[in-house]
């Protein structure tokens, strides 16, 4: 199984902010996915992240609004920019084993904006 | 489009009473249905999986799953509930096709708070 950290745990942040969210990971994975989970809803995913290629987004996110970078297969950091607090959430990295099929998640960051 | 639902938001239960948390779903085609665990303060923990086969499926911490393809459920079972298993359970369906460009979006229910009374 694939052993995913993220960096912040938490974070408090001020509106018109941004705060940056690293996601590492114990083993080269090609396909990588950012989750957002507001207070008391379940996981919507943000955006897939595979290495060599632009990050694509779901409905309702925009890059602009969530750059993402992945610089190669162990490695993703998600921006979350110019903050309201709308924003907070737990912002959570996630990755499939494509040998097994199944998809690991990150413990998450706990966003709160003011 | 697809969607999962978790009718009960909130479950309680006594310590070592039986315990069932429901899943329905609505898929397009054949769907892989997981079931994850979340603690408070803690990532999820992938608890089971279903991807074919024996539609009755183990998973870790003595939980099982039922695939009922008639019924677009995949609910989660114990027999005897432990108080270390209080955490919030989310059920998700997912593509089937590897490579295909869904391929790892999962879609998830609304989540089901589960509180292990002594």
């Amino acid at each position: 199984s694939a052993v995913i950290s993220q960096k912040p745990s938490r974070d408090i942040c001020q509106r018109g902010t941004s705060l940056t969210i690293q996601c590492q990971v114990d083993s080269q994975v090609t396909m990588m996915f950012w989750y957002r989970q507001q207070p008391g809803q379940s996981l919507t995913l943000i955006a897939t992240a595979n290495q060599g290629s632009e990050a694509t987004y779901e409905s309702g996110f925009v890059i602009d609004k969530f750059p993402i970078s992945r610089p190669n297969l162990t490695f993703s950091t998600l921006t979350v920019s110019n903050m309201s607090p709308e924003d907070s959430s737990i912002y959570l990295c996630s990755v499939v084993d494509t040998s097994t099929d199944t998809q690991y998640f990150g413990p998450g960051t706990r966003l709160t904006v003011l | 489009a697809q969607s999962v639902t978790q009718p009960d938001i909130h479950i309680t239960v006594s310590e070592g009473a039986s315990l069932e948390l429901r899943c329905n779903y609505s898929y397009g085609a054949t769907p892989y249905l997981f079931w994850y665990v979340q603690s408070p303060g803690q990532g999820l923990q992938l608890l089971l999986k279903y991807f074919s086969g024996d539609t009755l499926v183990q998973g870790i911490k003595g939980f099982e799953a039922e695939f009922k393809r008639s019924q677009s459920s995949f609910n989660l079972r114990k027999p005897s509930v432990h108080w270390s298993d209080a955490a919030e359970y989310f059920c998700a369906v997912g593509p089937h096709n590897a490579g295909g460009t869904s391929y790892g979006k999962l879609t998830f229910g609304q989540g089901t708070i589960l509180t292990v009374h002594p």
